[in-house]
Parts: C-alpha cells; structure tokens; sequence
C-alpha cells in the first residue's frame, strides 16, 4: 500500500516562508510523480504543480509561479513543498498525492498539513 | 484553464434515497474525469477515475457516467457514511477542480 505522510502544522508571519514535507513509503519513490494541493477556506480544491522525483523536473501552476517550489530527495523518499512571501491568503491545508507515471487521477493523498499565516 | 462548475452546491437528501451531483467542463474533457469524496477533517478520497471507472474499494452504489461536458455521480441509496463533499475533477489540460457539492441529510 502506497502511504503518504506530511509534515506537521505550521504557523507563520506574512512575509515568511514554509516548507512542508511528503514521505511515500510502500513503493518506489520514483514511479510516481508527486502533486500539490492547496485548500484554502471555503475555497475550492487548487492544484498547485507537480515534481518528478526521478529527475527532480517541476510544473507549477500559474498562479503560483515565482513564489513556489517543489523538490524531491529519492535517498529519503521524501518531497518538498517550500511556498514562500506568505500572506493571509495562503492560510489553507496543503495535500501533497502520488500519481503514478501511467495515469493521472490522484490516488493516494496524504493527510495534509495546516499552515496558518497569522501576524 | 479548464473550469469545473458543480450543481448543486447543496444536496439534501434522506438515508435511502437516490443522489445525483452534476459536473460540467468548460472544454471537452474527454473520459479524462475523476470524482472524489471529503469528509471533515480527512484528505479527498478517489470515488471515480475514467468518468466511470470505481476506485478501488468504492461501493457499487457509486456510478459516474458522462463524457466530453457534462458528468454525474450518482449514489443509488445514501448510507449514513456517503455525507459528504464530492468533488469533481479534470485530467485533461493540467488538473482543475469543481467547487464542490455537500450532500447532507434531509
């Protein structure tokens, strides 16, 4: 069974950055490519972009351009989401999922991490 | 973009009775469609993948249909643990989600 784990919840200032981590167990790392979701608040479900663990390549939505970005260490097993120039708006739980390399529907989620942007 | 819309926003229904959640595409999708399941305090859960294909695990009350516009799951007799959002997605150009449809008890 593939399982994804995140990182704990954070709470930071406006102007701060975050990192939040993904570990995938139960499988090899580098089959799947590795998503982010943000929800925020009353908001609907936003994909934020993707890394591909075995050669580090990353997408990353428009509306995150420039203050996103995704990394992958294939010796841990583990991804990285680092959202940076936080403000309120980016209040919101961030999902990290695996979606394997010959499908594209995303199954499993991890649990998600809260990040509370609060002066 | 894509853009999903969801009808309706709100789904009251009574245990037992039938469900049925709409999902229009801006643009053709094609099969590229997925629906998924939130309850509170969880992550999304894949329901549907292929417009109709259940997930592994999901119960066969649950059916997706359509293709190209316009989708729709159908739960053929609410159990208590189907309350819900369900949420509608498209895998065709990049990844876009509908805003949800919350379907609670009558």
């Amino acid at each position: 069974e593939v399982l994804l784990v995140q990182s704990g919840a954070e709470v930071k200032k406006p102007g701060s950055s975050v990192k939040i981590s993904c570990k995938v167990s139960g499988t090899s790392f580098s089959d799947y490519y590795i998503h982010w979701v943000q929800q925020a608040p009353g908001k609907r479900l936003e994909w934020m972009g993707l890394v591909d663990p075995e050669d580090g390549n990353t997408l990353y939505a428009e509306k995150f351009q420039g203050r996103l970005s995704f990394s992958a260490d294939t010796s841990t097993d583990t991804a990285y989401m680092e959202l940076s120039s936080l403000r309120s708006e980016d209040t919101a739980i961030y999902y990290c999922v695996a979606v394997g390399t010959n499908y594209a529907w995303f199954d499993p989620w991890g649990q998600g991490t809260l990040v509370t942007v609060s002066s | 973009e894509i853009v999903m819309t969801q009808s309706p926003a709100t789904l009251s229904v009574s245990p037992g009775e039938r469900a049925t959640l709409s999902c229009r595409a801006s643009q053709s999708v094609s099969s590229n469609f997925a629906w998924y399941q939130q309850k509170p305090g969880q992550a999304p859960r894949l329901l549907i993948y292929g417009a109709s294909t259940r997930a592994t695990g999901v119960p066969a009350r649950f059916t997706g249909s359509g293709s190209g516009t316009e989708f729709t799951l159908t739960i053929s007799s609410l159990q208590s643990e189907d309350f819900a959002v369900y949420y509608c997605q498209q895998y065709h150009n990049l990844w876009t989600f509908g805003q949800g449809t919350k379907v609670e008890i009558k």
